[in-house]
């Protein structure tokens, strides 16, 4: 166990709709990173936060969006779900975010998008 | 730009013995660290090793270790004395000193044979 933790485990939702997942991360950690995994497919990246502010994003359109608590735990947040968002979601959590620090995973969010 | 090639979709060891699991990469960078994560049914992504591209020397974890070829761009890993447990997706992932983020391979299925 990483003691990164996700919520939920498994969610259904129906085109159109919007949704929340949300990670605890490690204790120490001021960190979070947010990857989507396709089916086949390795994890793509969304977006990092660090100390609460944005510190990245990849090739996403803004309907995906996140936040960070001052207590570090995070959340991704998904408006106008399209089908192929339908994918496990993937929450890491360090310390900092340079390269040479090792990133904890928790054990994802299956989103299937109907 | 980087970018993780993974060419075995699925490989198959007999418990006990050895296996190569091959990982190519591109990147303009020069300082920058790759990692094998091992993805076991439970989804949570495990770090397997570490290598920094700085260093000349192999990784090497227990019965895991790299083949690091920075000139080929080229990052094996070998596992030896294979076991049930190793049964997962193995993904091959970059990310240069000053990033954000990881950049994965689409992955190799190790099916370990009792």
């Amino acid at each position: 166990e990483t003691g990164v933790t996700q919520s939920p485990t498994h969610l259904i939702k129906t085109r159109g709709q919007q949704v929340t997942l949300r990670c605890s991360s490690q204790s120490g950690h001021n960190t979070v990173s947010w990857y989507q995994q396709a089916l086949g497919q390795g994890p793509q990246f969304i977006f990092q936060y660090y100390r609460e502010e944005e510190n990245g994003r990849g090739n996403f359109p803004p309907r995906f969006s996140g936040l960070q608590f001052p207590n570090y735990s995070s959340e991704l947040n998904v408006n106008a779900l399209e089908l192929d968002d339908s994918a496990l979601y993937l929450c890491a959590s360090s310390f900092q975010y340079r390269g040479n620090t090792e990133a904890f995973f928790g054990q994802g969010t299956r989103l299937t998008v109907v | 730009a980087q970018t993780v090639t993974q060419s075995q979709p699925e490989m198959s060891v007999q418990e006990a013995e050895t296996v190569t699991l091959s990982c190519t990469y591109d990147t303009s960078e020069n300082n920058y660290y790759l990692f094998w994560y091992k993805q076991p049914p439970s989804r949570q992504m495990i770090l397997v090793i570490r290598q920094e591209a700085y260093k000349q020397q192999n990784a090497t974890e227990n019965r895991f270790s790299v083949n690091f070829q920075k000139a080929a761009k080229s990052f094996s890993l070998k596992i030896s004395d294979s076991q049930l447990g190793d049964t997962a997706m193995y993904f091959c992932a970059l990310v240069w000193t000053g990033a954000n983020n990881l950049f994965f391979g689409t992955g190799t299925r190790l099916t370990v044979i009792p």
